[in-house]
């Protein structure tokens, strides 16, 4: 079974485009997070949710809005896409918010903007 | 605040050789600090792990790191390189809230046989 599950896995869309990237996991984790991987390999924080709540939220475009409709589960929607939104999306979760429990990634979803 | 710094963004081994991935962190708090390796078109998987207690720490496929406080180095080693090691590799450290990881550039590790 897959631990972290992100859907799609490859994601190509013209700019301007609304879409939707969906990360699911079934560890039973409280956090969730969504972090940015550029062209360089680069990965960073772009949020960070536990037990639903948001509880870090880096320099981020408000274009970018996660939701998370139960713990299970935290989607990332993106708004009016811009060329520099192309990267790869890493979904993630760990047992708690502490920061001493490893995370767990899904496969990531590569974004392409044309 | 924290950071990572991996010295070397690429590493060439022959099959066989010793491994050594060099992580330096910075952190103004006790360090929680991980490895993660990256297989093409893959998601991060977790190698190892250091949050307390023993300073050498062993983690999966015959790695280990070492936590050395005084040189602010997390190291990652392994005796003998496989080809099947070939990918890029993350060093990491907890924000101080332990909300998120922070992570360095990366390495990638290329084996010749």
């Amino acid at each position: 079974d897959t631990a972290v599950s992100q859907t799609p896995k490859y994601l190509v869309t013209q700019m301007g485009n609304d879409k939707s990237i969906k990360c699911e996991q079934n560890l039973g984790h409280d956090t969730m997070y969504w972090y940015k991987q550029d062209s360089k390999k680069f990965l960073k924080i772009m949020f960070s949710y536990n037990n639903k709540e948001l509880i870090i939220n880096e320099t981020v475009p408000n274009r970018f809005s996660p939701k998370s409709p139960d713990k299970a589960h935290l989607n990332l929607h993106i708004n009016s896409l811009e060329l520099g939104d192309s990267a790869v999306y890493f979904c993630a979760s760990s047992q708690d918010g502490q920061g001493h429990q490893p995370q767990h990634f899904g496969d990531g979803t590569r974004l392409s903007i044309l | 605040a924290q950071s990572v710094t991996q010295l070397g963004s690429h590493v060439s081994v022959s099959e066989g050789a010793l491994v050594l991935l060099r992580c330096n962190y910075s952190s103004s708090v006790p360090p929680y600090l991980f490895w993660y390796v990256q297989y093409p078109n893959q998601g991060l998987q977790l190698l190892l792990k250091y949050t307390t207690g023993a300073t050498l720490v062993k983690g999966i496929n015959g790695f280990e790191a070492e936590f050395k406080k005084s040189e602010t180095s997390f190291h990652l080693t392994k005796p003998s390189a496989h080809m099947s090691d070939a990918a890029e590799y993350f060093c990491a450290v907890s924000n101080q809230a332990g909300t998120a990881l922070i992570f360095g550039k990366g390495t990638t590790l290329s084996v010749s046989s």
